[in-house]
């Protein structure tokens, strides 16, 4: 099993709609939850990082952590087709260098 | 300003070949990072280094050699190179164990 669990997708909404992506983890070490965006042949870019449980919104996207479920989310309202594009889930311990990433999903936003 | 560059961005080459990847940052980052993205897409920390002292180690097999020669420059050496080595290398820096990694633009590797 691996440590962190995300579904590829693919993942195909209109546009404007609400995407929601999720990943589940094991490790209950894990304290620091970021979400990153892949585009075509592009190296990951950082969009959210949380910390611990709750809830952080930077404009479209919303992350939410619940740490007693082990289950992550990122949500994009009012979805738009520079969108698409994969995105990953990442997480870490404290103290810990090493960043686990889920296997990524591939959104496609459609005009 | 590119913060991440990596070089070169696509190299094809044959089995049992030795090649080298190289890194350098311009953001004043004390850690950098080598990670493996694979066909499906997930990537996967290879080797990390905090002022030039390696911290991660993963099992990765022996002829991938990584050299810090200062902060700013990591370097991937891979030798007598396998059909299963063909991905995409990333490099990445951070701030110690900074939670804002940044990414290169990737290393497009075929081993035919």
């Amino acid at each position: 099993q691996k440590e962190v669990e995300q579904d590829p997708g693919p993942l195909s909404v209109p546009e404007g709609a609400i995407v929601s992506l999720n990943c589940t983890y094991s490790n209950s070490a894990f304290q620091y939850f970021m979400w990153y965006r892949q585009y075509s042949r592009k190296g990951p870019e950082l969009l959210m990082y949380t910390y611990s449980s709750g809830n952080k919104e930077d404009g479209r996207f919303t992350a939410q952590v619940d740490k007693s479920s082990k289950y992550i989310s990122l949500f994009i309202r009012d979805s738009q087709p520079s969108d698409s594009a994969t995105y990953l889930c990442a997480m870490r311990s404290a103290n810990d260098y090493k960043l686990s990433f889920g296997a990524g999903t591939t959104v496609t936003v459609r005009a | 300003d590119t913060a991440v560059s990596q070089t070169p961005k696509y190299l094809v080459t044959q089995m049992g070949n030795d090649k080298s990847i190289k890194c350098e940052q311009n953001l004043g980052h004390d850690t950098m990072y080598w990670y493996k993205q694979d066909s499906k897409k997930f990537l996967k920390i290879m080797f990390s280094y905090n002022n030039k002292e390696l911290i991660i180690n993963e099992t990765v097999p022996n002829r991938f050699s990584p050299k810090s020669p200062d902060k700013a420059h990591l370097n991937l050496h891979i030798n007598s190179l396998e059909l299963g080595d063909s991905a995409v290398y990333f490099c990445a820096s951070s701030v110690g164990t900074g939670n804002t990694i940044y990414f290169g633009e990737g290393s497009w590797l075929t081993v035919v």
